[in-house]
C-alpha cells in the first residue's frame, strides 16, 4: 500500500527563521514520483516540485530546498529565511510510475509571524 | 497560458437539489482529476480520466455522484440529490503525462444547507 505521512500538523515560526517540513512515504514500487504542493489561505493548490525516485539530488530554488533520501523514505522541504507570504498548508504527495493517482499527505500548516 | 478553470467558484444550495460542477483542463493535457477537500478527510481523489475515459472512480462516495468528460476540454461532476455532508471544496486538476505534475484549478466551494 502507498502512504504519505506528514507528522507535523502545524508549525509556527517567526519571520527569517528557517523551517523544515517533513514528509515520509511508503511504497513498494521502485519507480515513483514525489511532489510538494502549497495551499495558501486563498485556497488554490500550487505545484512546487516533482522528484522521481531515481534522482536523489537535492534541489534548491531560491529560499526553497528539498532533501530526498530513499534510505529513509523521506522527502523533506526546507524554507530558508521564512517570510509571512510563506504561510500556507503544504502537502507532500506520492505517485507510482504506473498510475496517475496522487496520494496526498494530510498537510502541514505553516504560520510565519512577523 | 490559461490554467485549469473551474466554475462556479462558490455554490450554495439546499439539500436535495442537483449540483453541477464544471472544469476546463489545460489545453493539451490528457488526464483530468476530481478531488474533494474537507477538514475531516483531507484531499481525496474522487475520479480521474485519461483521454476522456474514466480510469478509476473508486473514490466516488456514492451513486449520487457522477462525472463525465464528453470531450478533451470539458468535464462535469454532478451530485444528485445533494446532502449537507457533501459540503466541501471540490478541485479539478489536469496533467500532461503520467509522470508530470497535476495542475489544480482554484476549486469550487460547495455548501449544502
Amino acid at each position: 500500500a502507498q502512504k504519505v505521512t506528514q507528522a507535523q500538523t502545524e508549525i509556527s515560526v517567526v519571520e527569517k527563521e528557517d523551517v523544515t517540513l517533513d514528509c515520509v512515504y511508503e511504497t513498494r514500487d521502485t519507480t515513483y514520483y514525489l511532489f510538494w504542493y502549497k495551499q495558501p489561505p486563498s485556497g488554490e493548490l500550487v505545484f512546487l516540485i516533482r522528484r522521481n525516485s531515481f534522482d536523489e539530488q537535492n534541489e534548491i530554488s531560491g529560499r526553497y530546498s528539498w532533501n530526498f533520501q530513499k534510505s529513509t523514505s523521506s522527502f523533506n522541504f526546507t524554507i530558508t529565511a521564512s517570510q509571512v507570504v510563506d504561510s500556507a498548508v503544504y502537502f507532500c504527495a506520492l505517485r507510482s510510475y504506473n498510475t496517475d493517482k496522487l496520494i496526498f499527505g494530510t498537510g502541514t500548516r505553516l504560520q510565519v509571524f512577523p | 497560458d490559461a490554467g485549469v478553470i473551474q466554475s462556479p467558484r462558490h455554490e450554495v444550495t439546499e439539500m436535495g437539489q442537483e449540483v453541477t460542477l464544471r472544469c476546463k483542463p489545460i489545453s493539451g493535457h490528457n488526464s483530468l482529476f476530481w478531488y474533494r477537500q474537507t477538514m475531516m478527510r483531507g484531499l481525496e481523489l474522487l475520479i480521474y480520466f485519461n483521454n476522456n475515459v474514466p480510469i478509476d472512480d473508486s473514490g466516488m462516495p456514492e451513486d449520487r455522484f457522477s462525472a463525465k468528460m464528453p470531450n478533451a476540454s470539458f468535464s462535469t461532476l454532478k451530485i444528485q440529490p445533494s446532502e449537507p455532508r457533501d459540503s466541501a471544496v471540490y478541485f479539478c486538476a489536469s496533467s500532461l503525462e503520467y509522470d508530470q505534475p497535476q495542475h489544480f484549478g482554484d476549486g469550487t466551494r460547495l455548501s449544502i444547507l
